[in-house]
This record gives structure tokens, sequence and C-alpha cells, in this order.
């Protein structure tokens, strides 16, 4: 089945500093991937919808110079939480979108935690 | 504005017996629902979805029934496993985006 990889896992940073996520489907081309924010106990919020080629679209309230997204090729996208404060830390998840019919082939990647002091 | 709604955030159910997971919608445009299995640090893994033309949907022990007149879904698992305990996450897809309701971690009791 679809595969994506995420890295890092697990990032702890001082405030401040810049922090890229990475995002790739392993098997298939992604046209479109996503980027969500989970805080503990909560839903999972969509922050914005990256295409490749093309600039991130970003839901209302997020800050687009604060999390810039970049889908350069079919297989990547990143990430990159620039002079990242205590309350960007969350849980970051990625998804990529595999197109195999309406409504299915959404795949997770297994998220990154980032904590910073 | 939640517009995916899962109303209760822990449900504890006998091994053997059926877990009701429920999930309000407030958007008429969504047009499909999908059902997340999410442990703590991981992605979510997709379960089931069902179209909004339908009513039922089913695969093994995963049942997906949709209310639309009362913006209503449910995901129904029989027999409970203790392998089932996580939080279980309703989507709705509108343009293309899937939007997520607030999870119920279910814990399935031996």
């Amino acid at each position: 089945g679809a595969v994506v990889s995420q890295h890092p896992s697990r990032v702890i940073c001082k405030s401040g500093t810049s922090v890229k996520i990475e995002c790739r489907s392993l098997d298939f081309q992604a046209t479109t991937m996503f980027w969500y924010r989970q805080f503990p106990k909560q839903s999972l919020m969509l922050m914005a919808t990256s295409n490749e080629g093309s600039k991130a679209t970003y839901e209302q309230g997020v800050e687009k110079d604060k999390f810039l997204i970049n889908h350069a090729s079919l297989t990547l996208s990143t990430l990159t939480v620039t002079s990242a404060h205590p309350e960007d830390s969350s849980f970051y998840i990625c998804s990529a979108r595999e197109y195999i019919g309406y409504g299915s082939g959404y795949t997770f990647g297994s998220g990154t935690r980032l904590t910073v002091v | 504005d939640q517009q995916v709604k899962q109303n209760s955030p822990s449900l504890s159910v006998q091994e053997g017996r059926i877990s009701i997971l429920n999930c309000d919608y407030t958007n008429s445009m969504f047009d499909y629902f999908l059902w997340y299995k999410k442990y703590p640090a991981e992605g979510p893994t997709f379960l089931i979805s069902i179209s909004s033309i339908k009513d039922k949907n089913e695969d093994g022990r995963f049942t997906v029934f949709l209310n639309k007149s009362a913006k209503h879904l449910s995901l129904h698992i029989v027999p409970s496993q203790p392998g089932d305990s996580a939080v279980y996450f309703c989507a709705a897809l509108i343009r293309g985006k899937l939007i997520f309701g607030q999870g119920t971690e279910l814990s399935v009791k031996p």
C-alpha cells in the first residue's frame, strides 16, 4: 500500500530558530500534499494544501510567513516553521494524496512532535 | 467553527461487544465521509468510508451508517477487540480537503 514518510519524528529547538519537516511519498506520486497540526486531545486542523510546482494554499488564520511550505517534486513536500516560539509546539502531520478514486488515496505520515523551548 | 463534531471524547466497551462511535456534521456540501484510526504519536490510518449517496457501507467488522437528513454518521465495530483500542476520527471531504472531528478514544476491555 501507499506509504508516506515524515521526518523527523521528534524535534526540540530553541525559540527563534527555524525547523524543517519533510514529507515524502515513497511509492507513489502525490500531486497534492496536506499539512495538519494537532493539539493534545484535539482535532487535526488543516493548515495548508500544497500542489507540486505551485504555491501552497493556506487555511484561514494560518500565517504563511511563519509556516513555509514547499512542494518541489511529486514525492516531497516540506514545512518550515520559521522563528519558532513555544506556542508553535505541537504535533504536525502531513498527508499525501494519490488519486485512485474520489474520496480515497489520502495517506498520512507518522507525524512530527515539535517542542520549542 | 467545528464543522465535524464527535461529542464523545471517550468510549469504553467490553471485548466482544459492539462499539458505536458517533459523528455529526453541519455542512451539507460534504459529499464523502471517512473514518480513521490513530495511535498516539502516529498518523491516522484509513478504516472505512462512505459516499453521501449511500446510507451504509460494510467492511468486515466495521460498518459505517450515514443519515443525511440528520447530518449524522456512525461507525459500528462488531465484535470489538482489545486491538481496536485507539482514537477514532471521522472526517468529511469537501473540495478535496479532509475536515476532521475531535476524535473519540475507544478503550476495549478484555
